[in-house]
């Protein structure tokens, strides 16, 4: 069993929908949850960071944290074209990056059409 | 955010070539410096981890011969890809940690390296 368990999709939607991205995990170790934004052929770009179980809010990104049934989403509202891009969860335990490692979701393709 | 920058974005190599390719933080002093791989549509396999004025620490399955990392610098990690082969190519990407309040316990990820071996 993979310790980060992400669904691949991939995901279409129409533009202005509601877009729910999950990721379950096994570690109870993990600490610190967060979201990636990659468009192709390019890095990661950080979206959100989150270290406690409810919610954070940053303009039209929610990310949810349930620590206690190891789960996370992140929720895109008033979803646009260039929302298009593979999402990626991660997380890494206490003592943050700079003492471990992230260890990634398989990555959620989404669309947005018109 | 932190400003990380990785150069060169595409390089195509003959086999047998040594290719190198950079990582810069450009805003801010990064203490620990990551290098993934990623292949088409497949999640970031991480493959060392560079501490400034340090050895890497290479993850299991990663040749540390074939792959030589240095972090000379607070804000330079290069990668060498020695005696390239088509088996390597893929898309290499760097991240960043560092010490300040807006740096520490994030990553932040330079714009990738495509790296094609002929």
């Amino acid at each position: 069993q993979k310790e980060v368990e992400q669904d691949p999709g991939p995901l279409s939607v129409p533009e202005g929908a509601i877009v729910s991205l999950n990721c379950t995990y096994s570690n109870s170790a993990f600490q610190y949850f967060m979201w990636y934004r990659q468009y192709s052929r390019k890095g990661p770009e950080l979206l959100m960071y989150t270290y406690s179980s409810g919610n954070k809010e940053d303009g039209r990104f929610t990310a949810q944290v349930d620590k206690s049934s190891k789960y996370i989403s992140l929720f895109i509202r008033d979803s646009q074209p260039s929302d298009s891009a593979t999402y990626l969860c991660a997380m890494v335990p206490a003592g943050g990056t700079s003492y471990g490692k992230l260890t990634f979701g398989q990555g959620t393709i989404l669309t947005v059409h018109p | 955010g932190a400003v990380v920058s990785q150069h060169p974005s595409r390089v195509i190599c003959k086999s047998g070539t040594s290719v190198k390719i950079e990582c810069r933080s450009l805003d801010f002093q990064a203490t620990t410096m990551f290098w993934y791989r990623q292949f088409p549509k497949q999640s970031l396999m991480l493959m060392a981890t560079s501490n400034e004025g340090s050895k890497a620490t290479y993850e299991q399955g990663v040749e540390k011969d074939k792959f030589l990392i240095n972090h000379a610098s607070l804000t330079l990690s290069t990668l060498t890809v020695t005696s390239a082969h088509p088996e390597d190519s893929s898309f290499y990407i760097c991240s960043a940690t560092g010490q300040g309040a807006a740096t520490n316990e994030k990553l932040f990820f330079g714009s990738g390296t495509q790296l094609s071996v002929l």
